[in-house]
This record gives C-alpha cells, structure tokens and sequence, in this order.
C-alpha cells in the first residue's frame, strides 16, 4: 500500500514534443504528491507538486494532473527540449513527510 | 528555494576505513533531515530519518552501527560509513525541511562513494 508505481521507465521525445510520465498510488492518506527531476551525479531538484485539493497545477511548461478517484497522477512536459533530458521521479507523502519514490522515467528529448 | 550543501561531492576510500559525509541546511532551519542511498539507475532508497536532538530513525535492513547519523544541530546532519567496505560504494544524498505542514524537502548534491 505504500508504493508508487511510475510509467514508463525510458521515454524519448522529439523536441517540441509533450513528455508525459504517469504515476499511480494506493494510500489514500498520501496528500503531497511532487515530481523531481535529476541529472546525473546530481541530488533531486523539486520541479513542481501538487496536494489533492486541485486537480491540476502548471507552472511554466510543466503541468501536473491529478486524479484523485483514479489514485493517478501525471507529469506533461510541453515543448520538451533537449535540456530536460534527465530522470524523473514522482512521488507521495504522507503526514510523517516520508517521501516513497517511483521508480523514476529516463526522459531524452531528441533534437 | 532553499539550499542544502552536501560535502564531499565525491570520496575514494580504503576499505576498512570510515568516511564522514555532512549536510548543511544553509538558509533554514532543518527540523527533519532525511539520509537516501542511490544505485545506479535506480530510485532513492530512504536509509533514516533524523529530527535535531534526537535519534535517527532507521529503515528496515540499514545497520544503524555501520551508517552513524547524527542531527547535533538545526543546520548540520551527518553520516557516517564505517569500516567501509567495496559494497558500500554508492550515491548519497541528503535531504532537509523545516518545521510547519507546507515545508517541502531541499536535496543536496548528493556524495558519490567509492570504496577501493
């Protein structure tokens, strides 16, 4: 009950693209939901989260929804570029701010 | 957002020896500070958790005598791998938050570990 399971494990996309990475979660008492993003040799970077009072956050060209029925979450990347080849991870806390982590996407963004 | 500093970036040492990694929140104050092991392409594995004056907290299967973790103060944590030994060779990360229900977690660098 405590996974995050995160789909797909290796993504490529053309640049100019939409990157999509999906997230799935069992425990409905997860109420923070954040997505990171990490280069190699680098620590994880908070890209953009969102609680399940909203079903939807955007900032910049990274947009989160979230389907709070379905216990899924997603990550669009509009207008991927190049720079934003790296690996994505999403994941979900609870009360105790213990953060389970996906699996993490390999995201290349094809020029 | 805020900035955690992780120090040293990259370490080689001697098998059978202790290493000392630190993790400093440098613009707040860290109430909880999280200690993560990373394989190559793999996710973060959550080793302990550590609030300032108190005990970690260790996850199943860490051996809390060999990763020593200490939260002295509100800024500083640190982990350290003793008699260290060529399967401990990893990436470790450190993460940090303040106090209050909206904070969110500051990652480190993260210390790239290599036991010869």
């Amino acid at each position: 009950q405590q996974q995050v399971k995160q789909s797909p494990q290796s993504l490529i996309v053309q640049k100019g693209g939409i990157s999509i990475i999906n997230c799935a979660y069992e425990n409905t008492a997860f109420d923070y939901f954040p997505w990171y993003q990490q280069f190699p040799g680098k620590g994880p970077a908070l890209l953009i989260a969102i609680r399940p009072d909203v079903s939807e956050k955007k900032e910049g060209r990274f947009t989160i929804s979230f389907n709070k029925s379905a216990k899924q979450f997603s990550l669009h990347i509009m207008d991927s570029q190049p720079g934003d080849s790296a690996t994505y991870f999403c994941a979900a806390s609870g009360s105790n701010y213990q953060l389970i982590w996906g699996a993490g996407t390999k995201l290349i963004i094809k020029p | 957002g805020a900035v955690v500093s992780q120090h040293p970036s990259w370490v080689i040492c001697k098998s059978g020896t202790s290493v000392k990694i630190e993790c400093r929140s440098l613009d707040f104050q860290a109430t909880t500070m999280f200690w993560y092991r990373q394989f190559p392409k793999q996710s973060l594995m959550l080793m302990a958790t550590s609030n300032e004056g108190s005990k970690a907290t260790y996850e199943q299967g860490v051996e809390k005598d060999k990763f020593l973790i200490n939260h002295a103060s509100l800024t500083l944590s640190t982990l350290t791998v003793t008699s260290a030994h060529p399967e401990d060779s990893s990436f470790y990360i450190c993460s940090a938050r303040g106090g209050g229900w909206d904070t969110e977690a500051f990652f480190g660098q993260g210390t790239r570990l290599t036991v010869v």
